[in-house]
């Protein structure tokens, strides 16, 4: 049972244009939601995150966007270069109860900037 | 230094081994994780500890265990491999609260 779903594997974007990273949950428990990137032999590295009293974050060029009632996040890079090209995960975690503090990822979406 | 190591960074191991992933963090969280990456699957958590005293399970434990030795020390050891525990294997801190997790730079495991 998958409760965190980014159903796009891969996303291809030219350099300088918007990129928009989509994630669904499942979950009405989730409270608090985050972006984590994934370059190749590294860690993933946090990014951005949103509390869901909120219904944007935004962090230079990064910007999350929460529609709770569409249990729906998204992650636009504007403008995108193509040192944004790497895998891109989301992540959502609970307030509160014995998943206090624990994430469940998504499957990742690839991100490729074209130059 | 980076602020979360693991070792080794890659491991070839045969069928039926016991091996031992080592994770070691200098961020002074209490709380630690290990999860599996597979291809299309994303981050799946294995175990999680949120103090030296306290160890949970995961969404997929079976045919893993780990030790807390210390605050910033938690391993985790396949007692025998298989080859479907073939994955890259990711350590993971984080303080209090539902906040970002600090991730390791990753073992590749490989098991033949």
């Amino acid at each position: 049972d998958q409760q965190v779903k980014q159903n796009s594997p891969s996303l291809s974007v030219q350099e300088g244009r918007i990129s928009i990273l989509n994630c669904d949950y499942t979950n009405s428990m989730f409270d608090y939601f985050l972006w984590y990137k994934k370059y190749p032999a590294e860690g993933p590295t946090f990014l951005i995150s949103i509390s869901s009293i909120k219904d944007k974050n935004e962090d230079g060029r990064f910007t999350v966007f929460l529609n709770k009632s569409a249990k729906h996040l998204s992650l636009h890079i504007v403008p995108s270069q193509p040192g944004d090209s790497a895998v891109y995960f989301c992540a959502a975690s609970e307030y509160g109860g014995t998943s206090y503090g624990k994430l469940t990822f998504g499957q990742g979406t690839i991100l490729t900037v074209h130059p | 230094d980076a602020d979360v190591t693991q070792t080794p960074r890659n491991r070839i191991t045969k069928t039926g081994k016991r091996i031992m992933l080592e994770c070691s963090q200098t961020k002074g969280h209490d709380r630690m994780y290990w999860y599996r990456q597979d291809p299309g699957l994303g981050l799946r958590l294995i175990y999680y500890s949120f103090d030296v005293k306290d160890i949970n399970k995961g969404e997929i434990s079976d045919g893993y265990s780990v030790s807390r030795q210390a605050q910033a020390k938690f391993s985790l050891s396949l007692e025998s491999a298989i080859p479907n525990q073939t994955a890259l294997y990711f350590c993971a801190t984080s303080g209090d609260g539902p906040y970002e997790q600090y991730f390791g730079p990753g073992t590749r495991l490989t098991v033949t």
